[in-house]
């Protein structure tokens, strides 16, 4: 198992719904990373925490809405969904943001949205 | 034209053969390259990480870079059912923070 835990593992949510997914990393890494992975297309890099301040929002819709309350949690707060956001949301950690440091992902949240 | 181009198969193989798997990019930036597997329900794993051009070996994978071409292989020996499950090519270059761009991966079932 990776040192990077996702809850729940499973969602089923209506569009009207407010839930959120919770990510915790046990490897002391400093930055932290949401994604999301659907069918047939390349993981698609959401949101990226540096130290608990965001440094990336990657054009992201405000129904999702990231937390990073300490480098160890990082959240995706959503609401308000639409079918098409259905998909599995990897959460993923690196020792620092920079550039070719390795990232290591979590086992995903697999989401559908109704 | 998509940063980074990978055959999503699927590629059926039998056990014992060699398996290769490609990428193509389009941006000359990138100097850091990594291959991860993905098991069916489970998150992507490194499998693979080079640094610019040149090969890399462990055990029965060995990860080839031409930046001259663009172009990254990741080769497996004496392929075995274990091996089945998406693997994904990854690469960064630049930027002020570490932005991973992946292929849309490549599924692969070793059969017995």
């Amino acid at each position: 198992e990776t040192g990077v835990t996702q809850t729940p593992r499973h969602l089923v949510m209506g569009m009207t719904n407010k839930k959120s997914l919770k990510c915790e990393q046990h490897l002391g890494h400093n930055a932290m990373y949401w994604y999301k992975q659907s069918a047939k297309k390349p993981l698609e890099l959401m949101f990226v925490y540096s130290l608990e301040e965001r440094v990336e929002n990657n054009s992201v819709p405000s129904r999702f809405s990231p937390e990073c309350p300490n480098s160890s949690h990082l959240f995706l707060h959503l609401h308000t969904l639409q079918p098409e956001d259905s998909a599995l949301y990897l959460c993923a950690s690196s020792q620092d943001r920079g550039v070719g440091e390795t990232q290591y992902f979590g086992p995903g949240t697999r989401l559908l949205v109704l | 034209q998509k940063e980074v181009e990978q055959d999503p198969g699927p590629l059926s193989v039998p056990e014992g053969a060699i398996v290769s798997l490609n990428c193509t990019y389009s941006n000359s930036a990138f100097q850091y390259f990594m291959w991860y597997r993905q098991y069916s329900r489970k998150g992507p794993e490194l499998l693979m990480y080079t640094y610019s051009s040149g090969n890399k070996e462990d055990g029965r994978f060995t990860a080839q870079v031409d930046k001259s071409s663009k172009y990254i292989s990741l080769f497996i020996r004496d392929s075995q059912p274990s091996d089945s499950a998406t693997y994904l090519c990854a690469m960064s270059g630049s930027g002020g923070y570490n932005k991973l761009i992946f292929g849309a991966g490549t599924r692969l079932a070793v059969h017995p």
